[in-house]
């Protein structure tokens, strides 16, 4: 069966500080695609990266950076040097074969100033 | 990115009513689009896999009578919440996968959402 999740529910950081949000992943799929999208209060889904199963290279995009890990089946995002306007639910997702996107259950992330 | 479109964003209908939603790929065609229900505080639930051309493929446990999808062109598919009732109030989010094959691995782009209220 197909399964994403997010252990963490919520997070409360201060502002400047780094934060890295945990997925984890369950698929008997060879190739497969993972993502994370960004929802802000505003409620539009922003999609923020895209990984396929071959690629475990890291990497990094301005203060965002992701671990992908095939051995552990985690995709794990990292905000580095937090900012308020990083407050928002983050969505792990997994793209199966059929092309469905299965979702974690997103981790609200409140970054105070 | 690629441009999806949600209208309306927000509706507020009395029970017993039927209300339209409407999504539109604005750069890019697309023969597959994906619904989602969101309800506070949780995930999204993909509701139906909409096929322009041919009929709407639902989840398990979503009922087609009740949310009628139509892909009427390849940049446009639209959900009608029949006989809509309190229960119905969600969140109904839209996306359309967009990039080089056009089939499943491409990055799927999401509508704004809308906002269904019924009274």
């Amino acid at each position: 069966a197909q399964k994403v999740t997010q252990a963490q529910t919520e997070i409360s950081v201060v502002e400047k500080e780094d934060v890295t949000l945990d997925c984890v992943y369950e698929t008997r799929d060879t190739t497969y695609y993972l993502f994370w999208y960004k929802q802000p209060p505003s409620g539009e889904l922003v999609f923020l990266i895209r990984r396929n199963s071959f690629d475990e290279q890291n990497e990094i995009s301005g203060r965002y950076s992701w671990n992908f890990q095939k051995s552990t089946s985690s995709f794990n995002f990292t905000i580095t040097a937090s900012q308020v306007v990083d407050s928002a639910v983050y969505f792990c997702a997994l793209r199966d074969a059929g092309g469905k996107l299965i979702f974690g259950q997103g981790t609200e992330l409140s970054v105070k100033p | 990115g690629a441009v999806v479109s949600q209208h309306p964003s927000w509706v507020i209908c009395k029970s017993g009513t039927s209300v339209k939603i409407e999504c539109r790929s604005l750069d890019f065609q697309a023969t597959t689009m994906f619904w989602y229900r969101q309800f506070p505080k949780q995930s999204l639930m993909l509701m139906a896999t909409s096929n322009e051309g041919s009929k709407a493929t639902y989840e398990q446990g979503v009922e087609k009578d009740k949310f009628l999808i139509n892909h009427a062109s390849l940049t446009l598919s639209t959900l009608t919440v029949t006989s809509a009732h309190p229960e119905d109030s969600s969140f109904y989010i839209c996306s359309a996968p967009q990039g080089l094959a056009g089939g499943w691995t491409d990055t799927q782009y999401f509508g704004p959402g809308t906002r269904l209220t019924v009274l």
